[in-house]
């Protein structure tokens, strides 16, 4: 079994629709992120927690929400999904302690298309 | 304005040679350097690091080389396999950043050629 689990792996929907996605992990780290990535561009940081009572914004929040539901487990959501929020979503984890050294882990992604 | 720039989309490479991937970064602030590996429809795996107190690091057939006066890395495989056929990502990180302040380039598709 993964990890770090992403759910669902695949979507497609209409814009103006709520969506969110979900992703857990059996690593008991504390530390949580999502990334977006798009052709070009890498992967980048929409949002961060470091433990269910921490949630940062990364660079690109606009747009959307989270929720730390516990420990394992962090969502994603789109509270009126847009075209431009076509991407592919990856969820990641890291440990807490010597944190900037400690490497990440990924799901395997969630591709996402907004029509 | 992107902080970590892998200018080479693509590269393709014959079994048994050379891989050399390249990375530049812009922010001096940054001090510690991580690649990651990605298959398709997978996410990205760690491969290897580095902290900016040394120049290079390796493990296997992988190193990397930091070169910080001119701010720029690179990824050595040696030698190439089919299965190194992936895209690779180099991320940069400041110490402090605990993180979340890793920036990601854009990625390099690597081509093995049997």
């Amino acid at each position: 079994d993964a990890d770090v689990t992403q759910t669902p792996r695949n979507r497609i929907t209409k814009t103006g629709k709520r969506i969110m996605l979900e992703c857990s992990q059996t690593k008991g780290h504390d530390r949580m992120y999502w990334y977006r990535q798009d052709p070009g561009l890498g992967l980048r940081l929409i949002y961060y927690s470091f433990d269910v009572k921490d949630i940062n914004k990364g660079e690109i929040s606009d747009g959307y929400s989270v929720s730390r539901q516990a420990q394992a487990k962090f969502s994603l959501s789109l509270e009126s999904a847009i075209p431009n929020q076509t991407a592919l979503y990856f969820c990641a984890t890291s440990e807490g302690t010597g944190a900037a050294n400690q490497p990440q882990h990924f799901g395997d992604g969630t591709r996402l298309s907004i029509l | 304005d992107q902080q970590v720039k892998q200018n080479s989309p693509s590269l393709s490479v014959q079994e048994g040679r050379i891989s050399i991937l390249n990375c530049d970064y812009t922010n001096s602030m940054f001090d510690y350097f991580l690649w990651y590996k990605k298959y398709p429809a997978e996410g990205p795996t760690f491969l290897i690091s580095i902290s900016s107190i040394k120049d290079k690091n390796e493990d296997g057939r992988f190193t990397v080389f930091l070169n910080k006066s001119a701010k720029h890395l690179s990824l050595h495989i040696v030698p190439s396999q089919p299965g190194d056929s992936a895209v690779y990502f180099c991320a940069a990180t400041p110490l402090a950043g605990g993180g979340f302040k890793t920036i990601f380039g854009a990625g390099t598709r690597l081509f093995v050629k049997a």
